[in-house]
């Protein structure tokens, strides 16, 4: 069993749908969470960082951490085409080695 | 100005060369890393050095060697080369120390292929 799971998908929506990915993961050491944007032929980029349990909104992004069932969710709400891209999950607990989700392939038609 | 660059952005080379690949940031981070990414875009650490120190040597084989001159610069020195290195190699930094759990920034990477 990997460290931390997350479906590949693909998963396609409509402009304007909420998106809804997740990641499951098995370590409770894990205290840093975070989303990240991959571009096709491109490196990860930040999207949202989030220490412990609880929620943070930055914009038309909400992430939400529950600790307690070891699941994580980022919510992507009016979504564009803009936003099709490959979005890994990623997790810390105490140094700055992460473990990666496998990554969700979100694809946004208009 | 890109924060984490590498080079070059693609190789293409034979079965049993030696290649390296560089990786320069402009962030004034202290740590940088190593990442390959294989075909189904899993994403895995190879190294890790803080303030020119190796700090994170995951269970990669000895063909792969990371060298850091700086902090601003880490490469990465694969001796015969193996069809299964065929990946992207992502290079990524980091502020602060092991337990400062600053969030890292990549580069673009550097697609390998093994022919």
């Amino acid at each position: 069993q990997k460290e931390v799971e997350q479906d590949p998908g693909p998963l396609s929506v409509p402009e304007g749908a909420i998106v809804s990915l997740n990641c499951t993961y098995s370590n409770s050491a894990f205290q840093y969470f975070m989303w990240y944007r991959q571009y096709s032929r491109k490196g990860p980029e930040l999207l949202m960082y989030t220490y412990s349990s609880g929620n943070k909104e930055d914009g038309r992004f909400t992430a939400q951490v529950d600790k307690s069932s070891k699941y994580i969710s980022l919510f992507i709400r009016d979504s564009q085409p803009s936003d099709s891209a490959t979005y890994l999950c990623a997790m810390s607990a105490w140094s700055y080695k992460l473990s990666f989700g496998a990554g969700t392939t979100v694809t946004v038609r208009a | 100005d890109t924060a984490v660059s590498q080079t070059p952005k693609y190789l293409v080379t034979q079965m049993g060369n030696d290649k390296s690949i560089k990786c320069e940031q402009n962030l004034g981070h202290d740590t940088m890393y190593w990442y390959k990414q294989d075909s189904k875009k899993f994403l895995k650490i190879m190294f890790s050095y803080n303030n020119k120190e190796l700090i994170i040597n995951e269970t990669v084989p000895n063909r792969f060697s990371p060298k850091s001159p700086d902090k601003a610069h880490l490469n990465l020195h694969i001796n015969s080369l193996e069809l299964g290195d065929s990946a992207v190699y992502f290079c990524a930094s980091s502020q602060g120390g092991q337990s400062s759990n600053q969030p890292q920034h990549f580069g673009d990477g550097t697609r390998l292929s093994i022919l």
